[in-house]
């Protein structure tokens, strides 16, 4: 069974620009959670979709967007791009609904913004 | 708002001895779930142990092992004959399994495991 896959593994962008991340969760998962992590504030939380919806957000702003397609893969956008948008952008896929009790991780988009 | 911490930013231990590493949360909740990831250089997070909440039992995964004391909202792990490749950063995750609501993670610990 294939695991949660991430795409592109690294980007450079800069200032200014914007940039789309995608992920693949595993197959029957239906639920896909974003976050991102720095070493500064540790994993937060951008936002979770499950069939197709967006069903949770953290405290991140508008320039920070997703969707989820009928299969399940996700996306996930940052505009206008900060110097502090560098992180890594980490994928969780789950089965979602209240069978929801394990989540399985991509190994991450490295996001450096210059 | 549910938070977990954990107070050891970095913690070192000989190869073959015991380390545990600590964790603890904050909620009103009866109904959840706790985890210990880790996350090697790979960056790939790597689910380690797992504890529902109603189970007084603690989980057991071969070397891995948690200590969950309810009331004192703690939840912590024990790594037992350590190997070099127990060297990563581990995060303590907190699920609450009534709505839904994403997984609180704590700012992880650093573990190196020394030769």
């Amino acid at each position: 069974k294939a695991g949660v896959t991430q795409t592109p593994r690294y980007l450079i962008k800069t200032r200014g620009q914007q940039v789309t991340l995608s992920c693949s969760p595993i197959s029957g998962h239906r639920s896909v959670s974003w976050y991102q992590q720095t070493p500064g504030q540790g994993l937060q939380f951008l936002f979770e979709y499950f069939s197709e919806t967006q069903r949770n957000k953290g405290n991140f702003p508008g320039r920070f967007s997703g969707r989820q397609f009928s299969n399940s893969r996700s996306e996930m956008n940052v505009s206008t791009l900060e110097l502090g948008d560098s992180a890594l952008y980490l994928c969780a896929s789950s089965l979602g609904g209240q069978l929801n009790t394990e989540a399985f991780f991509g190994q991450g988009t490295r996001l450096t913004v210059v | 708002a549910q938070t977990v911490t954990q107070s050891q930013p970095e913690m070192s231990v000989q190869e073959a001895e015991t380390v545990t590493l600590s964790c603890t949360y904050d909620t009103s909740e009866n109904n959840y779930y706790l985890f210990w990831y880790k996350q090697p250089p790979s960056r790939q997070m790597i689910l380690v142990i797992r504890q529902e909440a109603y189970k007084q039992q603690n989980a057991t995964e071969n070397r891995f092992s948690v200590n969950f004391q309810k009331a004192a909202k703690s939840f912590s792990l024990k790594i037992s004959d350590s190997q070099l490749g127990d060297t990563a950063m581990y995060f303590c995750a907190y699920f609450r399994n009534s709505g839904n609501t994403p997984l609180v993670f704590g700012k992880g610990t650093r573990l190196s495991v020394i030769a």
